[in-house]
């Protein structure tokens, strides 16, 4: 069985630029949770997707959004992007909600977003 | 309000001993814990859970256990090796309030040979 693939590995945008990321969940998952990671800290939640709806949500400001497409792919986007945005976006997906046994999320490789 | 934390960010062990990582936090809801290893240039990797109805979890060389009344949990791994070397992360859901993880800032394990 595939594994969780995101697209694009590596970007590299400018200030004032906005970008969507893509993730491909693993087949039969149909929750999918974005985070971001960047030096220092942990895995910061940005939300989760379930049935093409937002279940959950972190502490991020709007210019960061997502959705989800019926065959459980999500793409996050970030708009009027800031330096301090350069991190690891990681995917994960799972059979149901996250958090539960039986629901263990599995990650993507991460796409590496760099602001310049 | 970090409410998972992993106080040591790094740790170095020699091959062969036991490795013990931990894991604090302050969520007294938090009811599902997690442990995850991350290699560079990788996403994180899912290796062992336990609910808060458990003390103790083991799956081969790894085991947690976990500490309610401290609001502790730790991973061992048993022995050692140097393909063990990455980050931890320890995790923690509360399903009466939502699914989502929370993860802590990680620990840096080096398995020397």
């Amino acid at each position: 069985k595939a594994g969780v693939t995101q697209t694009p590995r590596y970007l590299i945008k400018t200030r004032g630029q906005q970008v969507t990321l893509s993730c491909s969940p693993i087949s039969g998952h149909r929750s999918v949770s974005w985070y971001q990671q960047t030096p220092g800290q942990g895995l910061q939640f940005l939300f989760e997707y379930f049935s093409e709806t937002q279940r959950n949500k972190g502490n991020f400001p709007g210019r960061f959004s997502g959705r989800q497409f019926s065959n459980s792919r999500s793409e996050m986007n970030v708009s009027t992007l800031e330096l301090g945005d350069s991190a690891l976006y990681l995917c994960a997906s799972s059979l149901g909600l996250a958090g539960g046994p039986g629901n263990e999320q599995f990650f993507g490789p991460g796409t590496r977003l760099t602001v310049l | 309000d970090q409410q998972v934390k992993q106080n040591s960010p790094s740790l170095s062990v020699q091959e062969g001993r036991i490795s013990i990582l931990n894991c604090d936090y302050t969520n007294s809801m938090f009811d599902y814990f997690l442990w995850y290893k991350k290699y560079p240039a990788e996403g994180p990797t899912f290796l062992i859970s336990i609910s808060s109805i458990k003390d103790k979890n083991e799956d081969g060389r790894f085991t947690v256990f976990l500490n309610k009344s401290a609001k502790h949990l730790s991973l061992h791994i048993v022995p050692s090796q140097p393909g063990d070397s990455a980050v931890y992360f320890c995790a923690a859901s509360a399903r009466t309030s939502g699914s989502r993880l929370t993860f802590g800032e990680g620990t840096q394990l080096t398995v020397n040979p």
